[in-house]
């Protein structure tokens, strides 16, 4: 079952930033929270990923509340090919069996001109 | 970042014949890989996790017997999907991972059509 709630759309203007919000509320204190997203027709790309503190790198930043019950993906500065289902995903389990990507319905963000 | 790659990427095949997708990891050792489909217009479903040498384990609803899953090498897993049906049509993507803490990479993906 998945475990976020994400917005199943949104638009941003090109050259705007893009703030992808996700709700995870039951979330668990070893937890982390991943973003991938998935261009059509193509498999899921990794974008980001952290635990409690913001995270940045070069393709966006990751903004967790101090409850962690909730994060937002930031895109700086969308462009067109930014236009792609992003999925917000709390990793489940430990062992051998466990970090299963357990994917939820995503956000289809539209980057528009 | 790393790579995985899936082949064919595309392929049809006649309704009761069996069909074998490969996944690999070309430049790391894969310990686990995993197996999603993804029907149109609907997110990644997983349908197993498999450890190298090991026997896969299935997510409730998927069958076995009919998705064969074979993870020889640290590099290697492929999926048979046996007797496919036509509602058996769908896109499988495989990800590979390292270790229990390292990411998740995924593989392009394999359009299934059966006719």
């Amino acid at each position: 079952d998945a475990k976020t709630t994400q917005p199943p759309s949104m638009d941003c203007a090109e050259g705007r930033a893009a703030n992808l919000p996700c709700n995870h509320s039951t979330i668990s204190g070893n937890e982390y929270v991943y973003w991938y997203r998935q261009i059509h027709s193509q498999g899921p790309q990794y974008i980001i990923h952290g635990l409690k503190n913001n995270e940045t790198n070069e393709m966006a930043s990751l903004i967790i509340t101090e409850d962690r019950k909730s994060s937002t993906l930031i895109l700086p500065h969308a462009t067109l090919r930014d236009t792609a289902v992003y999925y917000c995903i709390v990793r489940v389990g430990g062992g051998n069996q466990g970090g299963k990507l357990i994917f939820g319905q995503g956000t289809e963000l539209s980057v528009k001109p | 970042g790393a790579v995985v790659s899936q082949h064919p990427s595309w392929v049809i095949c006649k309704s009761g014949t069996s069909v074998k997708i490969e996944c690999r990891s070309l430049d790391f050792q894969a310990t686990t890989m995993f197996w999603y489909r993804q029907f149109p217009k609907q997110s990644l479903m997983l349908m197993a996790t498999s450890n190298e040498g090991s026997k896969a384990t299935y997510e409730q609803g998927v069958e076995k017997d009919k998705f064969l899953i074979n993870h020889a090498s640290l590099t290697l897993s492929t999926l048979t999907v046996t007797s496919a049906h036509p509602e058996d049509s769908s896109f499988y993507i495989c990800s590979a991972r390292a270790g229990t803490g390292d990411e998740q990479y995924f593989g392009p993906g394999t359009r299934l059509t059966v006719t």
